[in-house]
């Protein structure tokens, strides 16, 4: 069974532009996170889904928005880049809600300049 | 609030040797999940192991066990019989009830050394 992948892998983008992360989880996981992982801040929440819908955000900006299809395939948005958006971003898979585990993908390591 | 905190940055220990990765927590849920995870040089996050907060027993999966002591609020990893491939950043973290957001913790780096 396949893992939890995201594309792209790595991205340069430069300050104001905007940037779509993609998510897909292992077949059959419908509940979707993502986190934003930066060496000063660690490792903090940003998005909540379960079958399409956001149960949770986590205290970031308005230019931070995300969505999950059908499918449970995942997208995150960034708009307005700024430096300190750098980092790497994490989605995370599970079966359903309050499983015992939850799987994380490779990450996308953004880069702003 | 709920918080985790991990108060070794860094940690060694000589391959075949056992180490222990401190984690204590704090919340007011009595309903919570505690995770570990090993993140290597490369970012991925991989899961280790899980410790329900109603769970009995301790949690242990191969090599890697969970000392839960639920009064003091700790859920300390211990790995057994270290490998150099064990060398990585590892990170507690919890989840309260009703949902599948994680709370994680600074993290540990462990660096095993022959």
């Amino acid at each position: 069974k396949a893992g939890v992948t995201q594309t792209p892998r790595y991205l340069i983008k430069t300050r104001g532009q905007q940037v779509t992360l993609s998510c897909s989880p292992i077949s059959g996981h419908r509940s979707v996170s993502w986190y934003q992982q930066t060496p000063g801040q660690g490792l903090q929440f940003l998005f909540e889904y379960f079958s399409e819908t956001q149960r949770n955000k986590g205290n970031f900006p308005g230019r931070f928005s995300g969505r999950q299809f059908s499918n449970s395939r995942s997208e995150m948005n960034v708009s307005t880049l700024e430096l300190g958006d750098s980092a790497l971003y994490l989605c995370a898979s599970s079966l359903a809600l309050q499983q015992e585990t939850q799987y994380f993908g490779p990450g996308t390591r953004l880069l702003v300049l | 609030a709920q918080k985790i905190t991990q108060t070794q940055p860094g940690m060694f220990v000589q391959e075949k040797e056992a180490v222990t990765l401190d984690c204590t927590y704090d919340t007011s849920d009595p309903s919570y999940g505690l995770f570990w995870y090993k993140q290597p040089s490369s970012g991925e996050m991989i899961f280790l192991i899980y410790q329900g907060s109603y769970d009995q027993q301790n949690a242990t999966e191969g090599r890697y066990s969970l000392n839960f002591q639920k009064a003091r609020k700790s859920a300390n990893l211990v790995i057994s019989a270290s490998q150099l491939g064990d060398s990585a950043m590892y990170f507690c973290a919890m989840r309260e009830d009703n949902t599948d957001k994680l709370i994680f913790g600074t993290g540990t780096r462990l660096q095993v050394f022959p």
